[in-house]
């Protein structure tokens, strides 16, 4: 168990829908990672937020947007959903902003969203 | 060009045996970091070595090590023993540092599986 809580496990939707992924951090880390897991893009870097601030960008669609609370739990939210949105998609947490040795992500069990 | 790549789909290895995957990286930053992940059947992403680009030694954690050769811009990783329970999807991951913030990419992953 990494620590890292994600909620819900599954979650089964249709296209043009709005869904809220949650992510809870390990107690004390400050960054949160979103990355989508498909079969034809693999694994791909969403976003990052570290103390509720968005911290850097990755392949995120402007249809996906998503949030750091002053909690430190993020959610995801995907929008207008689409066929090819259904995928894996982790959260995971570092203590800092940058990794370095001993500064790891460990990530959630994953959420895994099907778009029908 | 691809950021990270992994070049063997699929490998077994034979119990008690040692096996190295391969990755090599495209980057033309001077500070970067690269990661292995373990990813069994049931789904999470579990943390399994990191090196630093400014690191002079290969990182070790227990049965891991990262043949880091800077100059081929490879990353290998190598278990020793292996056991059933090696048994996984590896991915191999990079961290750009940006001034807009760390950019990750991973491989394809390399299916592993361990022969009694």
């Amino acid at each position: 168990d990494s620590g890292v809580t994600q909620t819900p496990k599954h979650l089964i939707t249709a296209t043009g829908q709005r869904v809220t992924l949650r992510c809870s951090p390990r107690s004390g880390d400050l960054s949160v990672y979103w990355y989508q897991q498909s079969l034809d893009q693999g694994l791909q870097f969403l976003i990052q937020y570290y103390n509720g601030e968005e911290r850097a960008k990755g392949n995120i669609l402007e249809r996906f947007s998503a949030q750091q609370f002053p909690d430190l739990h993020s959610e995801l939210n995907l929008s207008s959903l689409e066929l090819g949105d259904s995928a894996l998609y982790f959260c995971a947490s570092s203590p800092r902003d940058r990794n370095r040795r001993g500064d790891t992500q460990y990530f959630g069990p994953g959420t895994r969203l099907t778009v029908l | 060009a691809q950021k990270i790549t992994q070049t063997q789909p699929g490998m077994f290895v034979q119990e008690k045996e040692a096996v190295t995957l391969d990755c090599t990286y495209d980057t033309s930053d001077q500070s970067y970091g690269l990661f292995w992940y373990k990813q069994p059947s049931s789904g999470e992403m579990i943390f399994l070595i990191y090196q630093g680009s400014y690191d002079e030694q290969n990182a070790t954690e227990g049965r891991y090590s990262l043949n880091f050769q800077k100059a081929r811009k490879s990353a290998n990783l190598v278990i020793s023993a292996s056991q059933l329970g090696d048994s996984a999807m590896y991915f191999c991951a990079m961290r750009e540092g940006r001034v807009t913030g760390n950019q990750f990419y991973f491989g394809t992953g390399t299916s592993l599986t361990v022969i009694p």
